[in-house]
């Protein structure tokens, strides 16, 4: 079956501009995250939606960073004003969400670039 | 200090050799473990999932867990040049983590054919 799948692949913005990211999760996971990846670092958790319940914001770096899932299903992560050091791969995962299910599928990563 | 330790390499061997990789971490609530295989420009691929202490082992991989010295291993027999790419732990679990995982920086694999 289909994996997680992100899109745009690369983006490349100039300092200040809006950017949004979509990710789209494996059909019947009821838990998505999201995560960053900067270069020498690993992950970084930013986000997580389960279910209906609020989500997980704890990561979120600033309040230029949001995020929102429609129907439980695709999700978009929104940058505001970007800046230079927000440039790394957003990477999505998602799991079953069942208690016990811990496994996290990710997709491919959307790669922002920031002028 | 960071919640999980990992030597980032590069770690370069010979086709067949053996390689140990290896993550500390500091967060004694941390409940399962897993091992991520990322190759250049991809998204992280799941490799091996382990929950408490002890051993797995898949194929030509072994994972180990050792939550009373916090520190886990990932063992790879017969390496492949296939098998060059980067290695990331990751853990999770407990009242201050939750559901999202905590990675280590990954360690840079190269087996040399």
């Amino acid at each position: 079956g289909a994996g997680v799948s992100q899109s745009p692949s690369n983006k490349v913005t100039e300092k200040g501009k809006d950017v949004e990211l979509r990710c789209d999760p494996i059909s019947g996971h009821t838990a998505l995250y999201w995560y960053r990846q900067s270069l020498g670092q690993g992950l970084e958790f930013l986000i997580y939606f389960q279910g209906n319940s609020a989500p997980d914001k704890s990561g979120l770096p600033s309040d230029r960073f949001s995020a929102e899932r429609t129907g439980g299903s695709v999700s978009t992560l929104t940058i505001q004003r970007t800046q230079q050091e927000d440039s790394a791969v957003y990477l999505c995962a998602s799991s079953l969400g069942g208690a016990g299910d811990n496994e996290q599928f990710f997709g491919p990563g959307t790669r922002l670039t920031v002028l | 200090q960071k919640e999980v330790e990992q030597d980032p390499g590069p770690l370069s061997v010979p086709e067949g050799a053996i390689v140990s990789l290896n993550c500390t971490y500091s967060n004694s609530a941390f409940q399962y473990f897993m091992w991520y295989r990322q190759y250049s420009r991809k998204g992280p691929e799941l490799l091996m999932y382990t929950y408490s202490s002890g051993n797995k082992e898949d194929g030509r991989f072994t994972a180990q867990v050792d939550k009373s010295s916090k520190y886990i291993s990932l063992f790879i027999r017969d390496s492949q040049p296939s098998d060059s790419a980067t290695y990331l732990c990751a853990m999770g679990g407990g009242e201050t983590s939750g559901s999202r995982l905590t990675f280590g920086e990954g360690t840079q694999l190269t087996v040399n054919p």
